[in-house]
C-alpha cells in the first residue's frame, strides 16, 4: 500500500527545535518530489517546503532560514528540521508526494495523516 | 491574505451542480498548472484535479477542472451530502518560487 506516515510532532517552547519525519511505503521518496504543507488550527493550507528529485529545495518566506527539508534514501524517509520555532508555527504538518511531471504543475496525490506541532511556553 | 482568491463559502442542494472559483495572476495560475484538493473535516487533503483538468485514478467524473487566463474553476455535479468539505486550489508561483494555495471554500450541501 502506498502511504506516508508522519511523526515527531509535539509541544516545544518558542525558540526551540523539532524534527519531523515522514516515512514512505509503497513507493520511493528519492524518485518523487515531496512537499511539506501545514495547517494552523481552524485555518487553511499553507505550503512550507518542497524537495525535488534532483535535490533542489524551496521554502515559504515564513520559514526560510529556519526550516530545512531533507531525505534519507536508505530509510525512504523525508524530514523537516525546524529551528527557532515561533508561536505562529503551531499547526498540523502534512507531508505529501508530488504527482504531476509538468513544469509548474506541482500537485500532491498522497498525503500523510499529519502531525501536530504546538509552540508554546 | 492568500495569493489565490476563493469564495469563503458556496452552497447548493443535493443533485445540483456547483462551481468554485480560484483567481490569481500571471505569476501563478496564468503560467502554471492548477490543482484542486478536498478536505473533509478532520482529515488530510485529497487531490481531486491536477494539471488544470486531469483526475487522479479513483476520482469520479462528477469533479471537473478548467482554467482560463488567470482564473480556474472546480465544478462538481450531482452533489451529495458527502461532498460537504473544504476545497482548495493550488499552483506554483513563479515570482515567489513556491507553491501557493487559495484560502479555501467551504461547500455546504443543503
Amino acid at each position: 500500500e502506498v502511504q506516508l506516515v508522519e511523526s515527531g510532532g509535539g509541544l516545544v517552547q518558542p525558540g526551540g527545535s523539532l524534527r519531523l519525519s515522514c516515512a514512505a511505503s509503497g513507493f520511493t521518496v528519492s524518485t518523487n518530489y515531496m512537499t511539506w504543507v501545514r495547517q494552523a488550527p481552524g485555518k487553511g493550507l499553507e505550503w512550507v517546503s518542497v524537495l525535488y528529485i534532483g535535490g533542489w529545495t524551496f521554502y515559504a518566506d515564513s520559514v526560510r532560514g529556519r526550516f530545512t527539508v531533507s531525505r534519507d534514501n536508505s530509510k525512504n524517509t523525508l524530514y523537516l528540521e525546524m529551528n527557532s520555532l515561533r508561536a505562529e508555527d503551531t499547526a498540523v504538518y502534512y507531508c505529501a508526494r508530488g504527482l504531476s511531471v509538468e513544469p509548474g504543475g506541482d500537485s500532491f496525490d498522497i498525503w500523510g495523516q499529519g502531525t501536530m506541532v504546538t509552540v508554546s511556553s | 491574505q492568500s495569493v489565490l482568491t476563493q469564495p469563503p463559502s458556496v452552497s447548493a442542494a443535493p443533485g445540483q451542480r456547483v462551481t468554485i472559483s480560484c483567481s490569481g495572476s500571471s505569476s501563478n495560475i496564468g503560467n502554471n498548472y492548477v490543482s484542486w484538493y478536498q478536505q473533509l473535516p478532520g482529515t488530510a487533503p485529497k487531490l481531486l484535479i491536477y494539471d488544470n483538468n486531469k483526475r487522479p485514478s479513483g476520482i469520479p467524473d462528477r469533479f471537473s477542472g478548467s482554467k482560463s487566463g488567470t482564473s480556474a474553476t472546480l465544478g462538481i455535479t450531482g452533489l451529495q451530502t458527502g461532498d460537504e468539505a473544504d476545497y482548495y486550489c493550488g499552483t506554483w508561483d513563479s515570482s515567489l518560487s513556491g507553491v501557493v494555495f487559495g484560502g479555501g471554500t467551504k461547500l455546504t450541501v443543503l
